[in-house]
């Protein structure tokens, strides 16, 4: 199985730009479809990612993600910050039957 | 409305059993892989299980491999987990979601908390 790191925090001001990335262990990142989620205090995650870069109906398009192989690595960018934007956020992928979720990024928008 | 609701959780001894389950409305249950995800306080998400639209096939976490099973029945849209030989570890907010499979996880519940502590 492999696993997916995490910067376990960032903080950035309202209006900036933020990435967070998502390195995997083993295995080609390009392999498996990335998602991130989004997940304030005391309510269940929500998708704002979905299939590496694809955002669901309702996810601002503030919110990108992409993949790079040469460091096998997922990014999520949010631009033009909001302080709305503060939540912990989780990258997510699979292989052969395995869910695997990355250990989380808390954000802070101060 | 398209939503899932967990019901279930509680607290339990060590050793002890517990079921879980997940009523699911305004979609084709029968449709969709279900998994569940679990939670501990303070600590990011895990992966639990999944079983596909037919029951055919499941798989589970190493960690709780050999003791939790996961069921559904599509006549009633629920998804359900049996936990048996609980441990301390097992503490969490347990959630259902419906899976995509390699496209992740599109719809969560609100979660059900199991407490395990003597």
């Amino acid at each position: 199985n492999f696993m997916l790191t995490q910067p376990h925090s960032v903080s950035e001001s309202p209006g900036k730009t933020v990435t967070i990335s998502c390195t995997r262990s083993s295995g080609s990142i390009a392999s498996n479809y990335v998602q991130w989620y989004q997940q304030r205090p005391g309510s269940a995650p929500t998708t704002v990612i979905y299939e590496d870069n694809q955002r669901p109906s309702g996810v601002p398009d503030r919110f990108s993600g992409s993949i790079d192989s040469s460091s096998n690595s997922a990014s999520l960018t949010i631009s033009g910050l909001k302080t709305e934007d503060e939540a912990d956020y989780y990258c997510q992928s699979y292989d052969s039957s395995i869910w695997v979720f990355g250990g989380g990024t808390k954000l802070t928008v101060l | 409305q398209v939503q899932l609701v967990e019901s279930g959780g509680g607290l339990v001894k060590p050793g002890g059993s517990l079921r879980l389950s997940c009523a699911a409305s305004g979609f084709t249950f029968s449709d969709y892989y279900m998994s569940w995800i679990r939670q501990a306080p303070g600590k990011g998400l895990e992966w639990v299980s999944y079983i596909s639209s037919s029951s055919s096939y499941t798989n589970y976490a190493d960690s709780v491999k050999g003791r939790f099973t996961i069921s559904r029945d599509n006549a009633k849209n629920s998804l359900y987990l049996q936990m048996n030989s609980l441990r301390a570890e097992d503490t969490a907010v347990y959630y259902c979601a419906r899976d995509r499979g390699g496209s992740g996880f599109d719809l969560w519940g609100r979660g059900t908390l199991v407490t395990v502590s003597s």
